[in-house]
């Protein structure tokens, strides 16, 4: 079973901090995507990453892809409070069914 | 281009009743997930439909079933109501039978009492 695992499951930040929060596997992964997810809202996709080492940058968020594919981190410059929301990364298993982590709560407070 | 609808987007049942949610997907998408989302559980996977055939199925009892027509709009329908059946329903479509590049709609938020 090729699991996800993020951390921190929860981060409450001032506007204007830095964050890191990351997503973790033991299986290596062909691509892996983030999502936030807003409150009464479904997820929406922010990134896809798919080489392994690869960096992506979608204005103040940067996408990493670990080396080996077994692992992402998403950093936040700068937070806002529009930046809150629930942060989730996921990844096709063997069944090329989308699997999720549990998922990121931040909070950016003003 | 309009995105993933829902409806409807709440719903009140109690255990033993049954329930029948609808997704439309995004104009020219003919691949339809369903997942659910709950607090213990986070976002797990029911099953996804494409040209009317289910490709993929989640570990879920089979109380949980789906369905896509014609137009590849698709319903979930769940039987035997529980309380641990409570939770956000989403529905995403893309383009193609694949796990990435999945476009969300709001959700269904069933509550079971």
């Amino acid at each position: 079973t090729q699991l996800l695992e993020q951390s921190p499951q929860f981060l409450s930040i001032q506007e204007g901090e830095n964050l890191t929060v990351y997503c973790n596997s033991s299986s290596v992964f062909s691509s892996l995507q983030w999502y936030r997810q807003e409150p009464g809202e479904g997820p929406v996709l922010l990134v896809t990453v798919v080489t392994g080492g690869e960096v992506k940058k979608l204005k103040r968020l940067t996408f990493q892809f670990g080396d080996a594919r077994k692992d992402s981190s998403l950093h936040i410059t700068a937070a806002q409070p529009g930046d809150t929301g629930l942060y989730l990364c996921a990844g096709p298993n063997a069944g090329n069914m989308l699997t999720f982590g549990g998922g990121t709560r931040l909070m950016v407070k003003p | 281009k309009a995105g993933v609808t829902q409806t409807p987007r709440y719903l009140i049942k109690t255990r033993g009743q049954q329930v029948t949610l609808s997704c439309s997907p995004i104009s020219g998408h003919r691949s339809v997930s369903w997942y659910q989302q709950t607090p213990g559980q986070g976002l797990q996977f029911l099953f996804e439909y494409f040209s009317e055939t289910q490709r993929n199925k989640g570990n879920f009892p089979g109380r949980f079933s789906g369905r896509q027509f014609s137009n590849s709009r698709s319903e979930m329908n769940v039987s035997t109501l529980e309380l641990g059946d409570s939770a956000l329903y989403l529905c995403a479509s893309s383009k193609l039978v694949r796990a990435d590049t999945q476009y969300f709609g709001p959700g269904t938020r069933l509550t079971v009492l």
